[in-house]
């Protein structure tokens, strides 16, 4: 079992360019999320899967989209990248207690 | 709108010394409420969670305590070692799925 994997694990990207961050799970897990993380301000939930086929907005949704591909994989998509969504982002699933997360795609935006 | 708080935002203790750290939520309908430890450059991981049922768990040298009337839950660490330093975060979460993070908190234990 590889739990939850996340790709690109670094990413540097222009102001403007798009980008998808990749989030794959192997557990048979229903929910899925994505996560910022910024100093000081510990997780943020960006959006969330409850199930497939379903997703909904969290506390920072603006500025990303999501695709819930199929019960292993929910990507999250940055259309227009801005310096502000500078940020570590983990992604998570669970089947209903404890969340497990993906090792973490740093994302820096010049 | 959904929120919780965590407090405090750093705390450094001599080894062997307790620890506690304490979260409050806003949304009522929250029922399950974890606490995951951060090691620096990790992922965080579940240490230990309490359900809207139960008012305390304990596991070894970590338990937890739920005051459901107040809103309020807290995390004790007894005789902490340095290998407890690491970044904690509370969160609350409802049937729904959504789950709301604390801040975190910093643990420094000194040798």
């Amino acid at each position: 079992n590889a739990g939850v994997t996340q790709t690109p694990k670094f990413q540097v990207l222009k102001t403007g360019q798009s980008m998808t961050l990749q989030c794959a799970q192997d557990m048979n897990h229903n929910s899925m999320y994505w996560y910022r993380q910024d100093p000081g301000m510990g997780l943020r939930l960006i959006y969330y899967s409850a199930s497939e086929g379903t997703t909904d907005k969290g506390e920072v949704p603006n500025g990303y989209n999501v695709s819930r591909l199929n019960k292993r994989e929910f990507s999250l998509r940055l259309e227009s990248a801005a310096p502000s969504q500078t940020s570590v982002y983990f992604c998570a699933s669970t089947a209903g207690n404890e969340q497990f997360f993906g090792p973490g795609t740093r994302l820096t935006v010049l | 709108g959904e929120n919780v708080e965590q407090h405090p935002s750093t705390l450094s203790v001599q080894e062997g010394d307790s620890a506690v750290i304490k979260c409050t939520y806003s949304d009522s309908a929250s029922n399950y409420f974890p606490w995951y430890k951060q090691e620096l450059g990790k992922r965080p991981q579940l240490i230990i969670d309490i359900r809207s049922n139960v008012g305390e768990k304990k596991d070894q040298r970590i338990a937890v305590t739920l005051n459901k009337t107040a809103k309020h839950f807290s995390l004790h660490i007894t005789e902490t070692q340095p290998e407890d330093s690491a970044v904690y975060f509370c969160a609350a979460s409802k049937r729904s799925g959504k789950v709301i993070f604390g801040p975190g908190t910093s643990l420094s234990v000194i040798p």
